[in-house]
This record gives C-alpha cells, sequence and structure tokens, in this order.
C-alpha cells in the first residue's frame, strides 16, 4: 500500500530532551516536507526536502532540524523542545514539480507532540 | 504575501443539507487551488484541485471552481451525510515553490 508512515503517533517529553520523529514514504517520491498544525493557523511548513541532500527552510524552521540521506525517509529533529513546539505534526511526500506546477501531497497520519 | 483566508467554523448541518465553505487567496502569481480533507485522527488527503482559472474540481459530490476574477474557490455539496463530517482546509501553492499554503480550516459537523 503506497503510504506515508510516521512515528511516533503521539510523544509527550520534557524541554530539552533532544527527540526524533521519523517520516518515511514507499512511492519513490523525490519531494518530502514538514508542517506543523496549530488551532486557528492551519499548517504550516517547516522544511523540505527536494531530492537526496537537498533541504530548505519553510516558514516555521526555528528549532528544528532535518536530514534527507535516503530518498523515502525525512526524519525531523528537535535538538532541544520547547513548550511552544507543543503541536501536531504531518509529514507530506509528492512526486515532484511538473513544469510549475506542483504535484498532490501525500500526508502521513500526523504525530502529536506535547512539550512540558 | 501569498494567503489563504477561509470561512470561520464550526459548520453545522443537517443530513442532506445544502454545504459551502468559502475560500479566498492572494498570490502574486498563477496559484494551483487545492481542497484538503482531514477526518478525525487521520492526515489530509486531496479532496479536489484546480490549475488554471475556471477549471472545475470535483470529486466524491463535492466542486469548487477557479474564480481569478474574485480570487474564490469555494467548495460546494449539494447533500452532505454524516461521513462527510471533517475539517476542511483550502490550499494553494504557485509557481516553481515547493509548499502550500493553508487555511486555517473550517470544521463541518453534520447532524442525522
Amino acid at each position: 500500500e503506497a503510504q506515508v508512515t510516521q512515528n511516533p503517533r503521539y510523544l509527550i517529553t520534557v524541554t530539552g530532551k533532544k527527540l526524533t520523529v521519523t517520516c518515511s514514504q514507499n512511492m519513490n517520491h523525490e519531494y518530502m516536507s514538514w508542517y506543523r498544525q496549530d488551532p486557528g493557523l492551519g499548517l504550516r511548513q517547516i522544511y523540505y526536502s527536494m531530492n537526496v541532500e537537498v533541504t530548505d527552510k519553510g516558514d516555521v524552521p526555528e528549532g528544528y532540524k532535518v536530514s534527507r540521506k535516503e530518498k523515502r525517509n525525512f526524519p525531523l529533529i528537535l535538538e532541544s523542545p520547547s513548550p511552544n513546539q507543543t503541536s501536531l505534526y504531518f509529514c507530506a511526500s509528492s512526486p515532484g514539480l511538473a513544469g510549475l506546477r506542483i504535484y498532490e501531497q501525500f500526508f502521513g497520519p500526523g504525530t502529536r507532540l506535547t512539550v512540558l | 504575501g501569498d494567503s489563504v483566508t477561509q470561512m470561520e467554523g464550526p459548520v453545522t448541518l443537517s443530513e442532506e443539507a445544502f454545504l459551502t465553505i468559502n475560500c479566498t487567496y492572494t498570490a502574486t502569481g498563477y496559484p494551483s487551488l487545492f481542497w484538503y480533507v482531514q477526518y478525525p485522527g487521520e492526515g489530509l488527503q486531496l479532496l479536489l484541485k484546480a490549475t488554471k482559472a475556471d477549471d472545475k474540481g470535483s470529486n466524491k459530490g463535492f466542486e469548487a471552481t477557479y474564480r481569478k476574477e474574485t480570487t474564490s474557490f469555494h467548495l460546494e455539496k449539494g447533500s452532505v451525510q454524516v461521513s462527510d463530517s471533517a475539517v476542511y482546509f483550502c490550499a494553494l501553492s504557485v509557481g516553481g515553490y515547493n509548499k502550500l499554503i493553508f487555511g486555517a480550516g473550517t470544521r463541518l459537523a453534520v447532524h442525522p
């Protein structure tokens, strides 16, 4: 089954304790992205990657790191989490650009993170 | 900058009622427009899309028309079902940028 998987689905942690949220897709997609969802704000992009070893900042990158060593994986790293990073996180992937138009993005099920 | 504005929810309807969720956008280029749906406890799924002016996207009884003159992409459905209860997000992408810009989302609750 074509899908984007994220782990863990739920995580409660404390301020300053490094954590990693994994994301993996089995569709051979070029493009991957991380979003956070907050009430009243919709989804905002954190980082994206157009291909292996190519990553760039989205709208809200502060406090996050990513890496893209393999095409299928795109982990999100919080080196020193803070309470304002409590949110619902989504990973997404897509085949890439076609001319000037973006393809549909496929979303993972989400990771609910609470930082105490 | 580019942005999307959706009507605030929640929207509460009875089964078989007509649905409209308003969406307007601001974009510097020629955006593609999308509606995504998020069912409880799940990730977002693409519901429909339109890539140029006057295009109509449709899926599962939902429709939306890309109106460049009014910069709108309103979502409509003639007869909603309880199973349509979800959060609906309007979104756009512009040019070669690799991101979707989302509205705040509109929660729809349909009662029997």
